[in-house]
């Protein structure tokens, strides 16, 4: 089955920094989703990336897929203490958006 | 915006009761997904459903089972709870079709079984 791997588990930040999470998969992915998920709270959808090269950007966010479609990143610039939270990524299992998979998730501390 | 409003966001039950967590989405989608999330081990597929009254076993079933009556609503069913079922239980939903399309998620039941 379609694992996804991420890393860092858990970053500190200064405020202003700049930081990259990587997401990995062993499979070609059908789409890459990322997440941002507060404490106790639900999933907040951010981006999604579906054909290999894609780039996008939010704001001070920017997602990327490989070539392979295997690996994603995302990267945040400057940093700041609202961007604290976990960041997930996700991948469907099939080419319908069923039976979806998740990383274990990348604890995100800014500190002022 | 889409909304997914789970009806409860905190529940506390006996072990042994049947407990039902209900959830409701505006947006006409196809899909909808029960996950539970637990410290170390991430969000873990429970159920999905891609159409009124249709349902797949996601990677733990195990324990529960849902019903999808109406094309908006879907329900997890805890038959006889148990305190290894104390979790965080999200409800999402998606449209269903080729090219994907981002799951949405409500804001989450958090579920202590005594």
């Amino acid at each position: 089955s379609q694992e996804l791997e991420q890393s860092p588990q858990s970053l500190i930040v200064q405020e202003g920094k700049n930081l990259t999470i990587n997401c990995t998969s062993s499979k070609t992915l059908y789409g890459l989703y990322w997440y941002k998920q507060k404490y106790g709270e639900g999933l907040i959808f951010l981006m999604m990336l579906q054909k290999g090269g894609e780039e996008k950007s939010h704001e001070k966010i920017t997602a990327k897929l490989d070539e392979k479609k295997q690996q994603s990143s995302l990267h945040i610039t400057a940093s700041q203490p609202s961007h604290a939270g976990i960041y997930l990524c996700g991948a469907g299992r099939d080419n319908y958006g069923q039976n979806f998979v998740f990383g274990p998730g990348t604890r995100l501390s800014v500190l002022p | 915006d889409v909304k997914v409003t789970q009806s409860s966001r905190y529940l506390v039950k006996r072990t042994g009761e049947k407990v039902f967590l209900e959830c409701v989405q505006d947006m006409d989608h196809e899909n909808m997904f029960w996950y539970r999330q637990d410290p170390g081990l991430g969000l873990r597929l429970i159920y999905f459903s891609y159409d009124v009254k249709m349902k797949e076993k996601g990677d733990i079933p195990e324990g529960y089972s849902v019903s999808r009556e109406k094309k908006e609503r879907f329900s997890l069913i805890l038959e006889s709870a148990s305190t290894n079922q104390t979790s965080m239980y999200l409800c999402a939903s998606s449209f269903r079709g080729r090219g994907n399309s981002p799951l949405h998620f409500g804001n989450g039941t958090r579920l202590t079984v005594t």
